[in-house]
């Protein structure tokens, strides 16, 4: 089945700097990639997610990259902000099959005021 | 509207016991999915129904099972609970299965076994 890994378990970053979560993922019929912010006690909640056909997507000081040869996909934030402080889930789905969100194990960011 | 909501809030079980967990969907949704979050980790998946029958089913044992009711409601059961099924629970809806589906978070049940 799918394995998705993240990369760095927690990162912590100076307020105003920019932010790089990477993931990888195993089973290249994987197509749709989410990404999923979740706060300390609350729901997981999408905050931006790409399709593979397609490269790159921003949302404001959200982007997300995507490197179907190589595998990998990654969220960066730019200008942080101590509201971005959460743990931030990747995750990858498949096309056919049980289209189940397979997560990566989690990034928790601090952002420093 | 409100979104997806799941009771028990917490649970306190012991080893050996059962368990049932309820979960409405969004209105308008028929499909529901169920994760396992342990601890510092990201959330594993269970079951998926859409409308009313599993069409998907992670990699835990037959302790776990989960049905769909007519209204779109979801239970999640686990028999003779163990140490390791302490976990938060989330619930998870969305409109169809399709894969760009966006799904969406419950609040989830904390449970305990001790």
């Amino acid at each position: 089945g799918e394995n998705v890994e993240q990369h760095p378990s927690t990162l912590s970053v100076q307020e105003g700097d920019s932010a790089v979560i990477k993931c990888t993922y195993s089973d290249s019929a994987s197509n749709y990639f989410p990404w999923y912010k979740q706060e300390l006690g609350k729901r997981p909640q999408l905050i931006i997610d790409i399709r593979s056909n397609v490269g790159e997507k921003k949302d404001q000081r959200i982007a997300v990259t995507l490197n179907k040869t190589a595998k990998h996909f990654s969220l960066h934030i730019t200008e942080t902000q101590p509201e971005d402080s959460a743990v931030y889930f990747c995750a990858a789905r498949m096309d056919t099959g049980r289209r189940a969100l397979t997560f990566g194990s989690g990034t928790r960011l601090q952002v420093q005021p | 509207d409100t979104g997806v909501t799941q009771s028990p809030t917490h649970l306190i079980k012991t080893r050996g016991q059962q368990v049932t967990l309820r979960c409405s969907p969004i209105s308008g949704h028929k499909s529901v999915s169920w994760y396992q979050q342990v601890l510092g980790q990201g959330p594993q998946f269970i079951f998926q129904y859409y409308e009313k029958e599993e069409r998907g089913r992670g990699n835990f044992p037959d302790r776990f099972s989960a049905r769909q009711f007519p209204n779109y409601s979801s239970e999640l059961n686990v028999n003779a609970l163990l140490l390791g099924d302490s976990a938060l629970y989330l619930c998870a809806s969305s409109f169809r299965t399709g894969q760009y589906n966006e799904q969406f978070f419950g609040p989830g049940t904390r449970l305990t076994v001790l």
